[in-house]
Parts: C-alpha cells; structure tokens; sequence
C-alpha cells in the first residue's frame, strides 16, 4: 500500500501529557500537511511542509504545538500538555508539488484520533 | 466571515434525483476550487476540481464555478445508496480551506 499512512490510529490521554503523532507520506510527494477535524467540521489547517522546509503554520497552532518532518520523509506532530479542547482528529495529507499541477490534490490518511480526558 | 460557506444539510435526496451542493468563497483572488467525499470515518478523497469559470463534467458529477459571483456547485445525477456521504468544498492552491461540508444522504 502506498497510501499516506498515519500512527497511531487512536490516542487516549489525560489532560497534561505530551503526545506524538506520526505520518508517512506517499513516497514521491514533496509536500506534506497537517489538518485538524472535529465533528460536524471541515478539516482546518495547521501547518505545511515543503521537504524537510515548515513554510507555513496556521495561527491555530499555539506554541504546544510542534511539528517536524527531519528529512523530508516522514513527520511528527507533537502535542505538549494537551487540553480537552485539543480532542479531534489529526489529519496527514500529502500532495505532489512538483508537476505544477492539481497541486490541490491533497491525498489524506486515514487520521489519528485524540480523546483528551 | 468564514473563508470557504456551504449550504447547511443534511440533504436527503431520493435515489436517481439529483443532490445540488452550494458553496461559496471570500477570497476573491482564489484561483483552484475542489469537491472532497468523506465518508462516515473515513477521511476525504478528491472527486473533482475546477479551475476555470464554467462546468466541468465527470461521469455523474458537475462541477460549476462562478468566480465573479465567487460560487461553487456540485451536482451529482442519478444518485446512488452509495453517494451518501459529507461532501467538502475546499479552495485554494496548495494550501486549501474547508467548509464545514454537506451531508447528504441518498434514500433508496
């Protein structure tokens, strides 16, 4: 499977503790991207990357919020002292920015859910 | 004022009918529009984009974009059980903003 694939699927914690999301993009495609969804809502934007480069972070992303993709493969999102209202799904996408081309053709995983107690 | 607006839901159509999904945009410098699907735990998939004024056309779906009246359609003909879904209207070029989507549902 070369789909976009995102670990774990599911993360329970209690309010306070870190937490580490991962996302492996599909191989060829230089750009990767982190949304965030919760019920009844369209997917909001968090942060953006171009290779290893963040060229973008949404003003939703507060400081607990880092994200990193070392090498241009994969990435982490981690949340530090998480909130219950930091409770949604995360969502990883990733695009092929370099055919110039339907360079909105976003290709999401399947998600990472995190319940904040 | 939010960037991307759909028409609330849920929209019940019958099977064969056709299901019309509004959506409308505030950046009027917005150059690529698109219609995700998202299933009910699933994440969204492309199913069209547009990029000029006009219909675009693919099977049972058309897409309409007004730029000038800064508006995007999505029809879907002859729907389908399998049409049932929360349909996405993003904006953008490779950064893109969601509405809150549409939920339709098809009655067989």
């Amino acid at each position: 499977d070369t789909g976009v694939s995102q670990d774990p699927r599911h993360k329970i914690t209690k309010r306070g503790q870190n937490v580490t999301f991962r996302c492996d993009p599909i191989s060829e495609h230089n750009r990767l991207y982190w949304y965030r969804q919760t019920l009844g809502q369209g997917p909001e934007f968090l942060t953006y990357f171009q290779n290893e480069a963040q060229l973008e972070k949404s003003r939703l992303l507060s400081d607990r919020f880092s994200a990193e993709r070392p090498k241009g493969s994969f990435s982490t999102l981690e949340i530090q002292r998480t909130e219950q209202g930091d409770s949604a799904m995360y969502l990883c996408a990733s695009s092929d920015g370099t055919s110039g081309r339907n360079t909105g053709e976003l290709f999401f995983g399947e998600g990472s859910r995190l319940t904040v107690l | 004022q939010k960037e991307v607006e759909q028409n609330s839901g849920p929209l019940s159509v019958p099977e064969g009918a056709i299901a019309s999904l509004n959506c409308t945009y505030s950046d009027r410098g917005s150059q690529s529009f698109f219609w995700y699907r998202q299933y009910s735990g699933k994440s969204p998939e492309l199913i069209m984009f547009i990029y000029s004024n006009g219909d675009k056309e693919d099977g049972r779906f058309t897409a309409q974009l007004n730029k000038a009246s800064q508006y995007v359609s999505l029809l879907i003909r002859d729907s389908q059980p399998s049409d049932s879904a929360t349909y996405l209207c993003a904006v953008g070029d490779y950064k893109l903003s969601f509405g809150a989507g549409t939920t339709v549902t098809v009655r067989a």
